[in-house]
């Protein structure tokens, strides 16, 4: 199985910030990386496909980028709603897995 | 409206068994491979099982192969999960999701059910 390893696991930002979440593949998954974000008692949403893809609906202060190993989500001028949790995802092997998650805290 | 609507689900002993039910609407079920994925209390999402378009092929993790079984049907609509042998930290809010393939997209997760709380507890 290909492990996915988030950082950092929290952080702290407040609105109008720009942050970083990166997001490390034991193997090389070519762009087979997606992004999701989660609020609490709700199912995750995607956010961004294929490493730098961004969902219809998503607003453009999202971005992502990387390809084989290292993945980087960046979300500009951090708003309100932006304070969830965080998680990468490949869909490069048969079996999938997720990174451990970020969460977003003000 | 593309749905999916977990049932089943609750509280179960050590070693107990329990079935998970997944209704699918709003879409051709019968042309999209489907997940569980599950989350334990207060931590993060962990991919669970797959399975293709007619059933055929099978992937699990490797905490759970050999205990649970995803299946289908697809003349109901309806994708399942069956766990045995189960375990305290098996305990998790179980989601079945679809699995959505774009050429420019990649494979991923476009739509989710709500999630059913499976408690394994004595």
């Amino acid at each position: 199985d290909i492990q996915l390893h988030q950082s950092p696991s929290s952080l702290s930002a407040s609105v109008g910030d720009t942050i970083t979440i990166t997001c490390r593949a034991r193997e090389n998954i070519r762009s087979y990386l997606n992004w999701y974000q989660q609020k609490p008692g709700k199912a995750p949403q995607v956010l961004i496909s294929a490493a730098s893809s961004l969902e219809s609906g998503v607003p453009s202060r999202f971005s992502g980028s990387g390809s084989g190993t290292d993945f980087t989500l960046t979300i500009s001028s951090l708003q309100p709603e932006d304070f969830a949790t965080y998680y990468c995802q490949q869909g490069y092997s048969n079996s999938w897995s997720f990174g451990q998650g970020t969460k977003v805290e003000i | 409206e593309v749905q999916l609507v977990e049932s089943g689900g609750g509280l179960v002993q050590p070693g107990g068994s329990l079935r998970l039910s997944c209704a699918a609407s709003g879409f051709t079920f019968s042309s999209s491979w489907m997940h569980w994925v599950r989350q334990p209390p207060g931590k993060g999402l962990v991919w669970v099982a797959r399975v293709n378009t007619d059933g055929s092929r099978t992937y699990y993790d490797d905490s759970v192969t050999g205990r649970f079984t995803i299946s289908r049907d697809n003349a109901e609509n309806t994708l399942y999960l069956e766990m045995s042998r189960l375990r305290v930290e098996d305990t998790a809010i179980y989601y079945c999701a679809r699995e959505y393939y774009g050429l420019w997209t990649g494979y991923y997760f476009d739509v989710w059910g709500q999630g059913r709380l499976v408690t394994v507890s004595s």
